[in-house]
């Protein structure tokens, strides 16, 4: 069975501009989590997903977004890049939030 | 804030050898999760643990969760050239669906 999606694998993008970046989980799975992965600070929780509500929340500004369609995938939006937002960005997904996430390959982002 | 303290932070063992890494917290967790990720991939989730006590074996692998709810250990047993990349612990809050994560323990192994 397909694993976790995430589109694109590779992202530049320019200080300013904003940046969309797409999950699709596991077939079933109701639950996505986001997650931003740094050398410094390892991996810290954005937000989580379920059934269209998002049911946590981290401590990133609020130029970090997301939501949830209601076939379970799930995007999250950066406006206003900054340097510091050059991260790799990994999506997970459960069945229930009680099991342990899947995550996917993740999503390079540099901002120059 | 809440955090995991996972430590090694990094490991240099020679092929064959044991291994064995840690997370505490202040917190109390209900779950606990040990995950490996290599070069260009996601986390991978090796162990997972949901009483306080439990002992659970995944091949080489061994986790355990500590009695008090706010450790857990893992150990690798006759290290191979495969087990290197990064390994993660995580805890999962009682009441809550929020999973945090250790900063991670770097495993390199010599030939």
């Amino acid at each position: 069975k397909a694993g976790v999606t995430q589109t694109p694998r590779y992202l530049i993008k320019t200080r300013g501009q904003q940046v969309t970046l797409s999950c699709s989980p596991i077939s079933g799975h109701r639950s996505v989590s986001w997650y931003q992965q740094t050398p410094g600070q390892g991996l810290q929780f954005l937000f989580e997903y379920f059934s269209e509500t998002q049911r946590n929340k981290g401590n990133f500004p609020g130029r970090f977004s997301g939501r949830q369609f209601s076939n379970s995938r799930s995007e999250m939006n950066v406006s206003t890049l900054e340097l510091g937002d050059s991260a790799l960005y990994l999506c997970a997904s459960s069945i229930l939030t009680e099991d342990g996430y899947t995550f996917g390959s993740g999503t390079r982002l540099t901002v120059v | 804030g809440q955090q995991l303290n996972q430590s090694p932070q990094s490991m240099f063992i020679q092929e064959g050898e044991d291994v064995s890494m840690n997370c505490t917290s202040s917190s109390i967790f209900n779950t606990w999760l040990w995950y490996k990720q290599e070069p260009g991939e996601g986390p991978v989730l090796l162990i997972a643990l949901y009483k306080a006590g439990e002992l659970t074996s995944n091949g080489r692998l061994t986790a355990q969760f500590g009695i008090t709810r706010k450790d857990s250990f893992l150990n690798i047993s006759a290290s191979i050239p495969s087990d290197v990349g990064i390994y993660f612990c995580a805890g999962r809050f009682p009441g809550s669906d929020k999973i945090i994560f250790g900063k991670g323990t770097r495993l390199h192994i010599l030939p």
